[in-house]
């Protein structure tokens, strides 16, 4: 029982690329959400799935997209990176009952050039 | 929009003394209240956390307590170790989305 594996867990991109971050969780849990961590900000929600097919926006979504295919998969895509974009990006899940705890995966490192 | 509000960013406390952090929300729909600790590089993980319908709950040195009416929730952790070093962050939600609004963190250092 893995929990929830994000990858990869450092990368670096130059302005303008694109690319995907992974998450994945064995818990068959219907939530999922990315995070990311600035210093002094905090974990800030970027956007969120209550089930396969249903997203939606958190508090920061400018800049990114994500999808939800299956239960398992929750990935993010930057589409255009940019240097406000660096940060540690975290992903986790939780059942879908109401005020259940969420795990989290052990972060993307990313930086943009 | 919902925020919480985390307080104090830094606690510097001796070895065995208490540290008490303190979180305001402002969405009254707000039901789940978790706790989170993360070390240097590592994921957030929880510690504790308390329901709506629940006061105050307690687990070994940590405490939690929630005041619906007033919108603040504080985390109690009594004779502090060297190990308690760390970020500690409080949270805000569930409800029909289990959407989780994070405080901004609050650096705990335990001095031996």
């Amino acid at each position: 029982n893995a929990g929830v594996t994000q990858t990869p867990k450092f990368q670096v991109l130059k302005t303008g690329q694109s690319m995907t971050l992974q998450c994945a969780q064995d818990m068959n849990h219907e939530y999922m959400s990315w995070y990311r961590q600035d210093p002094g900000m905090g974990l800030r929600l970027i956007h969120y799935s209550v089930g396969a097919g249903i997203t939606d926006q958190g508090e920061v979504p400018n800049g990114y997209n994500v999808s939800r295919s299956t239960t398992e998969d929750f990935p993010l895509r930057l589409l255009s990176a940019a240097p406000s974009q660096t940060s540690v990006y975290f992903c986790a899940s939780s059942s879908g009952t109401a005020g259940q705890p969420q795990h989290f995966g052990d972060g993307t490192r990313l930086s943009i050039l | 929009g919902e925020n919480v509000e985390q307080h104090p960013s830094t606690l510097s406390v001796q070895e065995g003394d208490s540290a008490v952090i303190k979180c305001t929300y402002s969405d009254s729909a707000s039901n789940y209240f978790p706790w989170y600790k993360q070390e240097l590089g590592k994921r957030p993980q929880l510690i504790i956390d308390i329901r709506s319908n629940v006061g105050e709950k307690k687990d070994q040195r940590i405490a939690v307590t929630l005041n619906k009416t007033a919108k603040h929730f504080s985390l109690h952790i009594t004779e502090t170790q060297p190990e308690d070093s760390a970020v500690y962050f409080c949270a805000a939600g569930g409800g029909a989305t289990n959407k989780l609004i994070f405080g901004t963190g609050t650096l705990l250092a335990v001095q031996p």
